[in-house]
């Protein structure tokens, strides 16, 4: 089985403060894809970030950067220098074999992220 | 010009209806999805679908059913429809089905049945 924790459900910070998503997943598969995605409140789905397994490289793209660290099965999103348009729903998802013959996508809960002006 | 679109943004219906929401993408991508978001935002993947395959969630009902006319269209319909099946449905398409590759979604069709 796979699973995907976002442990923390709401999130507030102060403009320009930096913030961490945490993510964590399980899967026994050892190829596999990590996702993050971002939900505005106007509620359109927008795709981040795809990471394969078996490339741990850290990936930065402006103010977000992705921390992937297999020795501890987390995929942890950070935003510096917040800025009040960050404010949305932030979904992480696992790409992997479900075990059941096939291939699965599973979300977490999402993290609700407030960046306060 | 939209990259995903869906058709109709709000479908309001009572239970035991027959409904469809259309799909449509202008990008040349060989994959389609679609997601279903409940009312606590749980979000899911409910099918995937490219010329040579469909890939259904097993634990979508029967009910729903993707019927692609062409490889921009992937249509989503719905049987029988009951209360638990309000919900938000997004749309999205990437390049190819291999791995999920970077999705463009649709703006979502919010479903309420009465």
């Amino acid at each position: 089985a796979q699973k995907v924790t976002q442990a923390q459900t709401e999130i507030s910070v102060v403009e320009k403060e930096d913030v961490t998503l945490d993510c964590v997943y399980e899967t026994r598969d050892t190829t596999y894809y990590l996702f993050w995605y971002k939900q505005p409140p106007s509620g359109e789905l927008v795709f981040l970030i795809r990471r394969n397994s078996f490339d741990e490289q850290n990936e930065i793209s402006g103010r977000y950067s992705w921390n992937f660290q297999k020795s501890t099965s987390s995929f942890n999103f950070t935003i510096t220098a917040s800025q009040v348009v960050d404010s949305a729903v932030y979904f992480c998802a696992l790409y992997a074999y479900s075990g059941a013959g096939s291939y699965q996508l599973t979300f977490g809960k999402g993290t609700k992220l407030s960046v306060i002006p | 010009d939209t990259a995903v679109s869906q058709t109709p943004k709000y479908l309001v219906t009572q239970m035991g209806n027959d409904k469809s929401i259309k799909c449509e993408q202008n990008l040349g991508h060989d994959t389609m999805y679609w997601y279903k978001q409940d009312s606590k935002k749980f979000l899911k993947i409910m099918f995937s679908y490219n010329n040579k395959e469909l890939i259904i969630n097993e634990t979508v009902p029967n009910r729903f059913s993707p019927k692609s006319p062409d490889k921009a269209h992937l249509n989503l319909h719905i049987n029988s429809l009951e209360l638990g099946d309000s919900a938000v449905y997004f749309c999205a398409s990437s390049q190819d089905l291999v791995e999920y590759g970077e999705q463009f979604f649709g703006p979502g069709t919010r479903l309420t049945v009465l």
